[in-house]
């Protein structure tokens, strides 16, 4: 089935270190990647995306490549900052027979920004 | 710019009481979806709908039902409140149901079980 994994957390970096979480996924066909970030007491917000092989999406600093041979979308950044903190969830949205591409999403990956 | 509105945001309840929590949203979007968030679980997919008039089941539907009677609104139901429905509950919406598009959030409405 399609799923994903990514690292556990919770991460805690100082500011203006440089930042990976990772994430793989299983899918069957040809999903398209996002990563969405939940600020404290929020709703979880599209950080950015990547739709086929190769694409890079980035947002804010932060950027993530969609590896099809690795299946892997490891999300970067390369110096953090305090206002960073937040969970960060890998997601796959895929389409196939009666899905209505639906969101599968990682288990989530909190991070601490200290000053 | 409202987005998605969920109410209430926040609801303690005793096991057996019924409730219903709505989600709004004003982007004329065609899809709206109900997860649900645990610790450690990421999110997972309760109910959605492709359209006005229109529900289907998503991962864990159980004890939960939806109904979609305008565009705008998005209803989840709990009939008879369970301790293991409590959670952090999350309505999204997007413009179709196409697998490059986003989905939009609201704020989570957190829902106790005594």
């Amino acid at each position: 089935g399609n799923s994903v994994t990514q690292m556990e957390g919770p991460v805690t970096l100082s500011e203006e270190a440089f930042l990976t979480i990772n994430c793989t996924y299983t899918a069957t066909g040809y999903p398209s990647l996002f990563w969405y970030v939940q600020y404290p007491g929020e709703g979880l917000q599209l950080l950015l995306k990547a739709t086929k092989a190769d694409d890079k999406g980035s947002n804010k600093g932060f950027e993530a490549t969609y590896r099809k041979e690795t299946t892997s979308f490891h999300l970067e950044k390369g110096s953090v900052q305090v206002s960073d903190s937040a969970v960060y969830f890998c997601a796959l949205s895929i389409r196939y027979g009666g899905s209505q591409g639906n969101l599968i999403f990682g288990k989530g990956t909190k991070l601490s920004v200290k000053p | 710019n409202a987005g998605v509105t969920q109410t209430p945001k926040f609801r303690v309840l005793k096991t057996g009481q019924s409730m219903t929590l709505l989600c709004a949203q004003d982007m004329n979007h065609e899809y709206m979806y109900w997860y649900r968030q645990d610790p450690g679980m990421g999110l997972r997919l309760i109910h959605y709908s492709v359209g006005e008039g229109t529900t289907a089941k998503g991962e864990v539907p159980d004890g939960y039902n939806v109904s979609r009677l305008k565009k705008q609104n998005f209803l989840l139901g709990l009939e008879s409140a369970a301790p293991s429905q409590t959670s952090v509950y999350f309505c999204a919406s997007s413009l179709l149901g196409q697998p490059n598009q986003p989905q939009h959030f609201g704020d989570g409405t957190r829902l106790s079980i005594l």
